[in-house]
């Protein structure tokens, strides 16, 4: 079974400093990776898919990177704001339909 | 253009009682999904439609849920003799036609169910 996990739990940085977040999954035969957003109460906004045979995505200040045989991926924001307040969710795609979803990491940028 | 919606947006019921929440894909995606997250917690898979066929129904919790899909669109979850673990938030996502395995998944606003 493919378990996800998401270091840190949560993160508060000053406005302008660079973010880190990092996904941890334990089985390395995946389709893909997909970074979601999720803002309170409302849904998951796709960030970034990471097909198994890339090493790189970027969109804009986003970069996400995948090493499928160590089993991790890192999502980076560059220069963050107080809009990237949310919680990101990193999800796996196996040999099947489902993601498997780590628990996120809640970002707090202070203004 | 119009993303996932969901409807309704909150639901509030009685133990035992039945409900019926709605998906509406994105037009022309033949994927659909149905997955659950409860407070302080990840998201679990419940189930998944290719057109109106259901060939995962693995994390269904119980039988006293179910879910159709019509017409290549519009899906269904329906939750039978509610019971408070049944609270949480109940997302839907939608993918394009294509390698389904490959292709990316596109996620409603949810539907939050409180069960007293």
């Amino acid at each position: 079974k493919q378990e996800v996990t998401q270091i840190p739990a949560a993160l508060s940085v000053p406005e302008g400093e660079n973010l880190v977040l990092n996904c941890s999954f334990t089985d390395s035969a995946i389709y893909n990776l997909q970074w979601f957003r999720q803002d309170p109460g409302k849904g998951l906004t796709s960030l970034l898919l990471i097909q198994s045979s890339q090493r790189e995505q970027t969109s804009g200040r986003l970069n996400a990177s995948l090493d499928k045989s160590s089993g991790r991926s890192t999502l980076y924001i560059a220069a963050s704001q107080p809009g990237d307040s949310a919680t990101y969710l990193c999800a796996v795609r196996t040999n099947d339909y489902k993601l498997s979803f780590g628990a996120g990491t809640t970002v707090t940028v202070r203004a | 253009g119009a993303g996932v919606s969901q409807s309704p947006s909150n639901k509030v019921t009685e133990k035992g009682k039945d409900v019926e929440l709605r998906c509406d894909p994105i037009s022309g995606h033949t994927a659909l999904y149905w997955y659950r997250q409860r407070l302080g917690q990840g998201l679990e898979f419940l189930i998944y439609f290719q057109g109106n066929s259901a060939p995962d129904k693995s994390g269904l919790p119980s039988d006293r849920f179910s879910a159709e899909r019509t017409g290549e669109s519009v899906s269904t979850l329906t939750i039978q003799r509610t019971q408070q673990e049944d609270s949480a938030v109940y997302l839907c996502a939608s993918s394009p036609p294509g390698l389904v395995t490959y292709n990316e998944q596109f996620f409603g606003p949810g539907t939050r169910l409180t069960v007293l």
